[in-house]
Parts: C-alpha cells; sequence; structure tokens
C-alpha cells in the first residue's frame, strides 16, 4: 500500500539558520498528490502546501518544496526559520482513494 | 469557504462507557475521515467515508464504530471506553484526495 516517511521526529535549530524536513513516499499511482500540513500548539493541522507536477517548486508563506518523482521525494525547505515556525509537520500522500500521513516532524525554533 | 463543526468540544466519560462524538461540514465535501491524536503524536485515521452511506476503515479502526448518515455528517462511537484513555478525536473533510480540512477536534477523557 501507499506509505510516507518522515526521518526526522524532532529537528531543532536556531532562528535564521535554514530549514530542510524530509518527505519520501511510496505509491503505485503514477500521479500522486503530496502535501505539506502544519499544526501549531492547541490548532488543527491546515495546509501549508501541495503539488502534483513533478520537478515544479511550490511556495507558500516562505516555504518551498518540489515533487521529485524520480527519487519520490517532497521535502519541504525555508531559507531562514522564524520562531513561530515551530511546529508539527505532516507530509502526506494521494494515490489512490485515500491520504496516508506520515509520522510527522516537529520542528523547534530556538532562540 | 465552509466550516468544520465538532460537538462536543470536551468528552469525559466512564470506564466501559459507549461514546459518540459528532462532525459537520458544509463544504460539500463528499470524503470526510475521522483520526485520533495523542499528546504531542501524529494524527492516526480511525475511519473515513468517500460517500454518504459508505465506511473504510484506517488503522485504528478497533474499539470504534462509525457512521455517515448523510453527506455532510459523520460520526464517531468509541464502544467501550477505556480507563485513563485521554485524545483528541479531529475530523477532516476533503473533496476526493485533495485538501483535507480539519475540525477543531473534541477532547477526550476517560475516568
Amino acid at each position: 500500500g501507499d506509505s510516507v516517511t518522515q526521518t526526522e521526529g524532532l529537528v531543532t535549530l536556531t532562528e535564521g539558520l535554514p530549514v530542510m524536513l524530509n518527505c519520501t513516499y511510496q505509491t503505485i499511482y503514477s500521479n500522486p498528490f503530496l502535501f505539506w500540513y502544519v499544526q501549531h500548539l492547541n490548532e488543527s493541522p491546515r495546509l501549508l502546501l501541495k503539488s502534483f507536477t513533478d520537478n515544479k517548486r511550490t511556495e507558500h508563506q516562505g516555504f518551498h518544496a518540489t515533487l521529485h518523482k524520480s527519487s519520490s521525494s517532497f521535502h519541504l525547505q525555508k531559507s531562514s526559520a522564524q520562531l513561530s515556525d515551530s511546529a508539527l509537520y505532516y507530509c502526506a500522500l494521494s494515490g489512490t482513494n485515500k491520504v496516508v500521513f506520515g509520522t510527522g516532524t516537529r520542528l523547534q525554533v530556538l532562540p | 469557504g465552509g466550516i468544520i463543526t465538532q460537538t462536543p468540544k470536551f468528552l469525559i466519560g466512564q470506564e466501559g462507557q459507549k461514546l459518540t462524538l459528532k462532525c459537520q461540514q458544509n463544504f460539500n465535501h463528499d470524503t470526510m475521515y475521522w483520526y485520533r491524536q495523542d499528546s504531542g503524536k501524529g494524527l492516526r485515521l480511525i475511519y473515513y467515508s468517500i460517500t454518504e452511506n459508505d465506511l473504510q476503515k484506517g488503522d485504528l479502526s478497533e474499539g470504534y464504530d462509525a457512521s455517515r448518515e448523510k453527506k455532510s455528517s459523520f460520526s464517531l462511537t468509541v464502544t467501550s471506553a477505556q480507563k485513563n484513555e485521554m485524545a483528541v478525536f479531529l475530523c477532516a473533510s476533503s473533496s476526493r484526495i485533495d485538501t483535507q480540512y480539519f475540525g477543531p477536534g473534541t477532547r477526550l477523557l476517560v475516568l
């Protein structure tokens, strides 16, 4: 079945440094949707960005990601972390008729 | 735009009790989901439904029942609450496999 792997459970970095959260996936579907959701403390998850186009950079709120079907990856990046970026980030995949979420990566940005 | 409403916001139950959580959406989405989130942890899919009267089991369906009586509503029943259980139950909806929109959650505590 479909699966999403987020290798880091916790990423801690200092404000101003670049962010990269890893996401790889497996699916037999040739045109999957890939998503990044963000969940701040005491809030519900909400969409950060999404893509289904191979090799096209998608950007939103300073974050960006590029779907690479050749490597089955959809890593989330930001050039300079802010304290307000501290949150739980989920990568998710829509392959066939349901969405599969990764286990999530907690990003902790320190002053 | 639309909104997802979950009732109740807080639910305190007794061990062995049957507890029902309700979710309503006005997005006119066809697909609805129930997730469980334990403190500080990721999302676990309990049930989802791709249309009225449809039910699909997720990874965590044991101990739960669900009901999709109409397109706009999706209920979840905890069949026998476990002592000291504490979790947030999140409802979400989407148009097929596109972006999921999450409700505010129901916080469950079992005494």
